[in-house]
């Protein structure tokens, strides 16, 4: 059981750039979410998904875009990429049955830096 | 609006020492979830515990126990007879009800347990 897989786990890109972050579950959960995590931060949410053609912005959204078409992926697009991108990018997923207050599932991160 | 509280950035203990790590929370919602997560030194988020608005119960499990109690808004973490593979930072999160779906993280206690 695979769980949420991330890739690639590093990326160096020049400013300006444009790359495509992949996420995929095979829990078949319904919310899909991206955060990024600053050196010595906590967790910030870029954008999160509660299936299948529905996003919504989170706290950062700004330089990000998200696309969700299928149950499985949720990809995290940065277009014209900026040092201030630099950081730690986790995709994690849940199931949310009512009452349960499901955790969220962690992929184990994508490393990127911008110069 | 939703807001999670890690007063402690970073906290140093010897070997076998018990450890408190404090988590504080704002909702406005009477239902609502919260969550412990670890991040060892290798960077992945590991899932720790859930605690539902509704179940104040307290929790033990081997070396760790959980504390809640709503009326003070916080949901603190003890570990006791500290080791030094219990060194990680430990986020505090928290999910309402609202129908946002979000989780939002505090910004971390980052434990080193020294031998």
């Amino acid at each position: 059981n695979a769980g949420v897989t991330q890739t690639p786990k590093f990326r160096i890109l020049k400013i300006g750039q444009s790359m495509t972050l992949q996420c995929a579950q095979d829990m078949n959960h319904n919310y899909m979410y991206w955060y990024r995590q600053d050196p010595g931060m906590g967790l910030k949410l870029i954008y999160y998904s509660v299936g299948a053609g529905i996003t919504d912005k989170g706290e950062v959204p700004n330089g990000y875009n998200v696309s969700r078409s299928t149950t499985e992926d949720f990809p995290l697009r940065l277009e014209l990429a900026a040092p201030s991108q630099t950081s730690v990018y986790f995709c994690a997923s849940s199931t949310q049955i009512t009452g349960l207050g499901s955790p969220l599932h962690f992929g184990n991160g994508t490393r990127l830096t911008v110069t | 609006a939703q807001k999670v509280t890690q007063a402690q950035t970073e906290i140093s203990v010897v070997e076998k020492e018990d450890v408190t790590l404090d988590c504080v929370y704002e909702t406005r919602d009477t239902t609502y979830y919260l969550f412990w997560y670890k991040q060892p030194p290798s960077g992945e988020l590991v899932f720790l515990i859930r605690r539902n608005s509704f179940d104040e119960q307290n929790e033990i499990s081997g070396r760790y126990s959980w504390n809640f109690q709503k009326s003070t808004s916080s949901f603190n973490f003890t570990i006791t007879a500290s080791q030094v593979v219990d060194s990680a930072v430990y986020f505090c999160a928290l999910r309402d009800t609202s129908g946002t779906y979000k989780y939002i993280f505090g910004t971390g206690t980052r434990l080193k347990v020294l031998a």
